[in-house]
């Protein structure tokens, strides 16, 4: 019931297009959904996060789209730039849980120029 | 400048050592937490704290300990009895309540040798 499954796990795509990852979970105690961008070596920054009272949150080229119904979200990143070339996870969290984060498996996203 | 501190970023252990990692941090988080992250997976909790002298298993603890004697510091210790313990550790801290940002050191690399 913790887990969170996250895919793809590795994703191209060319300068300027749309990167989609996509995570689902089954915990419905989950009521806090952040995205993190990791660069090698380094540890994960938040993205970012939505709650399950919204159904999309939109930041720069950033936008997570979130269906409670189907326990089910994602993350859009528009105009892709080879400066997004990471590893992104989606994770989840609940107030029972002392806000510990149940992560996904991570999706490597590389943008080629 | 605040934020969450971990040292080393290198740690080399030979079989049968326990080694200590360090984790500071001065955001005046409540919560603090450790993770375990193997390449191509996502990150797996290994123990957290809500409160001073205090702190909760997480799923992967076997072959770990830990302490919170203050606020600001959660050192990790890898044990003998941690079999495969070569990963990339991650500390984190956050403060309580729905959709606060959990913080991420920048990680130690720990390998045996």
């Amino acid at each position: 019931q913790q887990q969170v499954k996250q895919s793809p796990q590795s994703l191209i795509v060319q300068k300027g297009g749309i990167s989609i990852i996509n995570c689902a979970y089954e915990n419905t105690a989950f009521d806090y959904f952040p995205w993190y961008q990791q660069f090698p070596g380094k540890g994960p920054a938040l993205l970012i996060a939505i709650r399950p009272d919204v159904s999309e949150k939109k930041e720069g080229r950033f936008t997570i789209s979130f269906n409670k119904s189907a326990k089910q979200f994602s993350l859009h990143i528009m105009d892709s730039q080879p400066g997004d070339s990471a590893t992104y996870f989606c994770a989840a969290s609940s107030k029972g849980s002392a806000r510990q984060l149940t992560f996904g498996s991570g999706t490597q996203l590389t943008v080629l120029p | 400048d605040g934020g969450i501190t971990q040292s080393p970023k290198y740690l080399f252990r030979k079989e049968g050592q326990n080694v200590t990692l360090s984790c500071e941090q001065n955001l005046n988080h409540d919560a603090m937490y450790w993770y375990r992250q193997d390449p191509g997976q996502g990150l797996r909790l290994i123990y957290y704290s809500q409160i001073v002298n205090d702190f909760q298993k997480g799923d992967i603890a076997e072959g770990y300990s830990v302490s919170r004697e203050k606020k600001e510091s959660f050192p990790l210790t890898v044990t003998s009895a941690q079999k495969n313990p070569t990963a990339f550790y991650l500390c984190a801290s956050s403060s309580f309540g729905q959709g606060t940002e959990a913080f991420f050191g920048q990680g130690t690399r720990l390998t045996v040798v």
